[in-house]
């Protein structure tokens, strides 16, 4: 059972349009961090938000832009995108950033399975 | 920078057989590891973490894994699988002394479990 959610959980879109991904988690956390997985790939961090300030950008192209309006939500913003960033995204939260001397853990949403023609 | 290796791509078993995935990580000062699991068309899952203490940690599903500071290695073992199990299975490592909230992931390791 997850307290994440994102929608949607599919998505189908051409290199000139313009989509948004959305996550809502409802656990109460703090941190919350947008991941890409690819196939045969390891997960890739992309960002990372404590209290709604971004404090990891990882060297994530612009055509991905991130908004978190508030510690409940977190957008990720998709304009010209290639055909490589069709991926499955997810989104996940903890109560506290991941620090030294945090145990929090990571909960993870379902993801969105973004297929870019 | 940390690293995490996970050494197998696909494990097959048969159900009720012994499994031991594994996972090495590069060496740092403090770290905290961690086994996600991931079942089809769904989000990470935490399996179970070390954080500190007891070398031996026990999690969901009758899984468990072990810490070996020389080896730097913090393999997942469970000692009957089941159908259920089926699924992809990612170690994860966090930097102790990190104040930038990132998990470093292994390629995953897909569990393949056969009647």
């Amino acid at each position: 059972e997850t307290g994440v959610t994102q929608t949607p959980r599919h998505l189908v879109m051409g290199m000139t349009n313009k989509k948004s991904l959305k996550c809502e988690q409802h656990l109460g956390h703090n941190a919350m961090y947008w991941y890409k997985q690819s196939a045969k790939k390891p997960l890739e961090l992309m960002f990372v938000y404590n209290f709604k300030e971004q404090t990891e950008n990882n060297s994530v192209p612009s055509r991905f832009s991130p908004e978190c309006p508030n510690s409940s939500h977190l957008f990720l913003h998709l304009h010209t995108l290639q055909p490589e960033d069709s991926a499955l995204y997810l989104c996940a939260s903890s109560l506290t950033i991941l620090a030294g001397g945090s145990t929090d853990t990571q909960y993870f949403g379902p993801g969105t399975r973004l297929t870019v023609l | 920078a940390q690293s995490v290796t996970q050494l197998d791509s696909q494990v097959p078993v048969f159900e009720e057989a012994p499994v031991e995935l594994r996972c090495n990580y590069s060496s740092s000062v403090s770290v905290y590891l961690f086994w996600y699991v991931q079942y089809p068309n769904q989000g990470l899952q935490l399996l179970l973490k070390y954080l500190s203490g007891s070398t031996l940690v026990k999690g969901i599903n009758g899984f468990e894994a072990e810490f070996n500071k020389s080896q730097t290695s913090f393999h997942l073992r469970k000692p009957s699988v089941h159908i259920s199990d089926t699924a992809e299975y990612f170690c994860a490592v966090s930097d102790g002394s990190s104040n930038t909230g990132k998990l470093i992931f292994g390629q995953g390791t897909t569990l393949q479990v056969k009647p």
